[in-house]
């Protein structure tokens, strides 16, 4: 089955430090992008970062940029979010998720490849407070 | 970056209803528009890629439609494990954003 693991969340201080980790099986995982999506307390979704198969492309949302570094493993099928100086506002469950590549072909644009993230983890929360 | 806006924010309906729920897009986005179901306490699914493609398993009472900055997902034939909120999602570029969500109740 194909499966995603969080683990690494937990309470942490404003200011402080906290690496998430995401065990993945079930999948080829290097020949896939990878996502990290958190969710605060009763609000929506919101896309934190990416990184490709290799590793050598990484993308975030402003709000982080600096601050946490997205990274993978992939002799050992892992996902990391290294966090830094955390702010209360990114207490969160954060989820791990495969960002797939479909082909698709529509009348209206042809046939071209199309990224959804396909396969979620349960999420780990993470709580900052003092 | 660019804005999700989803409509309605709420929606009341009764097993075996259709319904309907639109998000719109503050640019053009061509079809790099995905939908997601997420039940309460769970992780989100992926309903629906590329606007109208269905995704593995997902019932064909799901449905999507639209190009450009209007999208809409519907649901025929609502059914119980239907209940949840629904998350539109663009990939066309990064940062990916996502709608504000939509909140389906039993009325």
């Amino acid at each position: 089955d194909v499966q995603l693991v969080e683990s690494g969340g937990g309470l942490v201080q404003p200011g402080g430090s906290l690496r998430l980790s995401c065990a993945v099986s079930g999948f080829t995982f290097s020949s896939y992008w990878m996502t990290w999506v958190r969710q605060a307390p009763g609000k929506g979704l919101e896309w934190v970062a990416k990184i490709n198969q290799d590793g050598s492309q990484r993308h975030y949302v402003d709000s982080v940029k600096g601050r946490f570094t997205i990274s993978r493993d992939n002799a050992k099928n892992s996902l990391y979010l290294q966090m830094n100086s955390l702010g209360v506002e990114e207490s969160a469950v954060y989820y791990c998720a495969r960002d797939r590549n479909f082909r698709f072909c529509s009348s209206q644009a042809g046939c071209y490849y199309y990224y959804a993230m396909d396969v979620w983890g349960q999420g780990t929360t993470v709580t900052v407070s003092s | 970056d660019i804005q999700m806006t989803q409509s309605p924010s709420s929606l009341s309906a009764s097993v075996g209803d259709r319904v309907t729920i639109t998000c719109r897009t503050s640019q053009s986005i061509n079809i790099y528009l995905n939908w997601y179901q997420q039940e309460a306490g769970k992780a989100p699914k992926l309903l629906i890629f590329a606007a109208s493609g269905l995704q593995s398993g997902v019932p064909s009472r799901f449905s999507g439609r639209g190009s450009g900055t209007d999208f809409t997902l519907t649901i025929s034939g609502l059914q119980p494990e239907d209940f949840a909120t629904y998350y539109c999602q663009q990939s066309f570029t990064i940062p990916y954003t996502f709608g504000q969500g939509t909140n389906l109740e039993i009325k």
